[in-house]
């Protein structure tokens, strides 16, 4: 079994959509939560941190479930400017490596 | 300011060649990070620097990769004998906290 598991999509939505994304982690001892943007042939980029009281950025919201052990990701009002990868990214408990999901594709089409 | 920055951006070798990797972090960044993409599967962490020392290389895959990071600044990545499962994306990262800052990666091919 992955550590980081994500549905690979594609995700196909409109424009002004609202999608959501979950991921789920295996390892109960992890402490921090991120994920990551992907554009095509690019290096990945942090989108935002996640935190246990859920945390807003813009159009962007993210939540941890630490019972579940899985985090989710909700977009609302999908720009074409959305359409990329999305990485759910954990941080072991003592350790500075992440553990990257394969990643949600996002293609928002006009 | 700069962003970290990887040399080359794309290398194609043969089998059984050396090939060297080259990672230029964020300037005052002491911790240095190497992971890898191969096709179709997700990134994966190969070693963590904190300046000059290796702090974790639990992710190299075996004794063919050698990273070094001499002076506590910019790092190598060295393959030899290059096989072709170890074609993919390298990636380098730069941090100073929780928050890693990637490169954009160099695109090996082993033919």
């Amino acid at each position: 079994r992955k550590e980081v598991e994500q549905d690979p999509g594609p995700f196909n939505v409109p424009e002004g959509a609202t999608v959501a994304f979950n991921c789920t982690y295996s390892n109960s001892a992890s402490q921090s939560f991120f994920w990551y943007r992907q554009d095509c042939r690019k290096e990945p980029k942090l989108l935002m941190s996640v935190y246990s009281s859920g945390n807003e950025d813009g159009r962007f919201t993210a939540q941890l479930n630490r019972a579940s052990q899985y985090i989710s990701l909700l977009i609302r009002d999908s720009k074409l400017s959305d359409s990329a990868t999305y990485l759910c990214v954990v941080n072991s408990a003592g350790f500075q490596k992440l553990v990257f999901g394969t990643g949600t594709r996002l293609l928002v089409s006009p | 300011e700069a962003g970290v920055t990887q040399f080359p951006s794309h290398s194609v070798i043969e089998k059984g060649q050396t090939v060297t990797l080259r990672c230029d972090p964020i300037s005052g960044h002491d911790n240095l990070y190497w992971y890898r993409r191969v096709m179709g599967k997700e990134i994966k962490f190969l070693l963590h620097f904190v300046k000059e020392s290796k702090q974790d290389e639990s992710g190299m895959p075996n004794n063919r990769f050698l990273a070094e990071r001499t002076g506590g600044t910019y790092s190598t990545l060295k393959v030899q004998p290059a096989e072709l499962e170890d074609s993919g994306v390298y990636f380098c990262a730069s941090s100073r906290d929780e928050k890693l800052f990637f490169g954009s990666g160099t695109q090996l091919s082993v033919l």
